[in-house]
């Protein structure tokens, strides 16, 4: 099974920051890498999927990027709303593995 | 608007037997691919299983963890989607969410979530 790492576990940042977490695949993943935030208390919501393509409403300071088994998920500046839990996803042989999850504070 | 609504979460016994459905509205039922993600209060995502549409076979995939005890089904003529979970372990204590799985293996759509207790 694939294993999913992400960096850093948490962090804090001010509005207006730019913030970039990292996702690391234990193989390469080819385009199956997506990107969700979980707000406190909400479900889960894709951002990004296929790498770098934005969901639908997704606001464009969200953006993805990488290849092989190494991506980043990038806010280009932090707003107040975008605090909560960041998760990287893949899909291999008809299984889906998360990584642990980021979590994004304001500062 | 899509819609993803479970129910039939509740308390459970170790060892006993519960069927987690989800209702979705909003969208055509037979076309898209869908699954089960679940989470322990506070901590991450766990993909749990996942069933093709109809047209693409119906072919069912579970997590290492619930493989032999849960089922996940569908009936595309109710709009349904069903999780049967036997043999329940404190460990699968969780919410469990029903998503729709869209292009690139990503889940595009959420239900709110069904709480799963498992506790003596």
């Amino acid at each position: 099974d694939i294993q999913m790492t992400q960096s850093p576990s948490s962090l804090s940042a001010s509005v207006g920051d730019r913030v970039t977490i990292a996702c690391r695949a234990s193989q390469g993943i080819s385009n199956y890498l997506a990107w969700y935030q979980q707000r406190p208390g909400k479900v889960p919501k894709l951002l990004i999927f296929g790498i770098s393509s934005l969901q639908s409403g997704v606001p464009s300071r969200f953006s993805g990027s990488g290849s092989g088994a190494h991506f980043t998920l990038t806010i280009s500046s932090l707003q107040p709303e975008d605090v909560g839990t960041y998760y990287c996803q893949t899909y291999d042989l008809a299984t889906f593995t998360f990584g642990p999850g980021t979590t994004v504070e304001i500062k | 608007e899509v819609q993803l609504v479970e129910s039939g979460g509740g308390l459970i016994q170790p060892g006993g037997n519960l069927i987690l459905s989800c209702e979705g509205s909003g969208f055509s039922f037979t076309d898209p691919w869908m699954a089960w993600v679940r989470q322990v209060s506070g901590k991450g995502l766990e993909w749990v299983a996942r069933i093709r549409s109809s047209a693409a076979g119906g072919t069912k995939t579970y997590s290492t963890a619930v493989k032999g005890r849960f089922t996940i089904s569908r009936d595309d003529s109710k709009n349904m989607l069903y999780l049967e979970m036997r043999r329940l372990k404190t460990e699968d204590s969780a919410t469990y969410y029903c998503a729709w799985e869209v292009p690139e293996g990503a889940f595009g759509y959420w239900g709110h979530g069904a709480l799963v207790t498992v506790s003596s």
